[in-house]
């Protein structure tokens, strides 16, 4: 069975300082990972997708096979980065289009 | 946003009563999952749909039932709601192809059983 699992459930950063959120999965084929983010009172909305390699509001985010980890990474935190952040895993092929989440942390960036 | 609305946003109803939740689409997507939101348990699949009338059970199904008569719409119910069913839910959607395997989130509807 797949699994994702994000360790913090909370994370407290100051603005400027360098933010990683910690994404591990199992699973025994080539998964499709994503992020995604929940500001507050607001709809999940996604981040970004390793197969699309980009960068995203200065997020990135590297799928890494030997580690089974998708750690999400920005270098300098801003306010406006707190939120609840969700990992999910799309196992591949065939139409399952299902996701697994994991349980998400929430990110603080003090002032 | 995608077009995803859901209704009733807020519901408070009591234990033992049916509720259902609607979930509604405009952008043709054929996928429609109904998920349950935690604290502590992040997001958990209810139910999903793969096309009208075609239906199949998420890890968290139980005392919980969909139907999806029209492409559109996508309903949740809960036959007999009980406190542990106190939460937030949300309707996504996502479409077929390679490109499109992202899902789209509604705004979620909270529900709270006393």
């Amino acid at each position: 069975a797949q699994r994702v699992t994000q360790p913090e459930k909370l994370l407290s950063v100051f603005k400027g300082a360098p933010v990683e959120l910690k994404c591990n999965y199992s699973y025994s084929g080539s998964p499709e990972l994503f992020w995604y983010v929940q500001y507050s009172r607001q709809r999940l909305q996604l981040l970004l997708r390793h197969i699309s390699r980009e960068s995203i509001k200065g997020f990135t985010a590297d799928l890494n096979k030997g580690e089974t980890s998708f750690h999400l990474k920005k270098p300098f935190a801003q306010e406006e980065d707190s939120a609840m952040y969700y990992c999910a895993l799309r196992s591949s092929g065939g139409s399952n289009y299902k996701l697994t989440f994991g349980k998400g942390t929430l990110l603080t960036v003090n002032p | 946003d995608a077009g995803i609305t859901q209704s009733p946003r807020h519901k408070v109803t009591e234990t033992g009563t049916p509720v259902t939740l609607r979930c509604h689409q405009t952008e043709n997507h054929r996928y429609m999952y109904w998920y349950r939101q935690d604290p502590g348990h992040g997001l958990r699949l209810i139910h999903y749909s793969y096309g009208v009338k075609d239906t199949d059970k998420g890890e968290v199904s139980d005392g919980y039932s969909v139907s999806r008569s029209k492409t559109e719409d996508f309903l949740l119910t809960l036959e007999s709601a009980t406190s542990s069913q106190t939460s937030v839910y949300f309707c996504a959607i996502s479409g077929p192809g390679q490109g499109n395997t992202q899902q789209y989130f509604g705004p979620g509807t909270r529900l709270t059983v006393t």
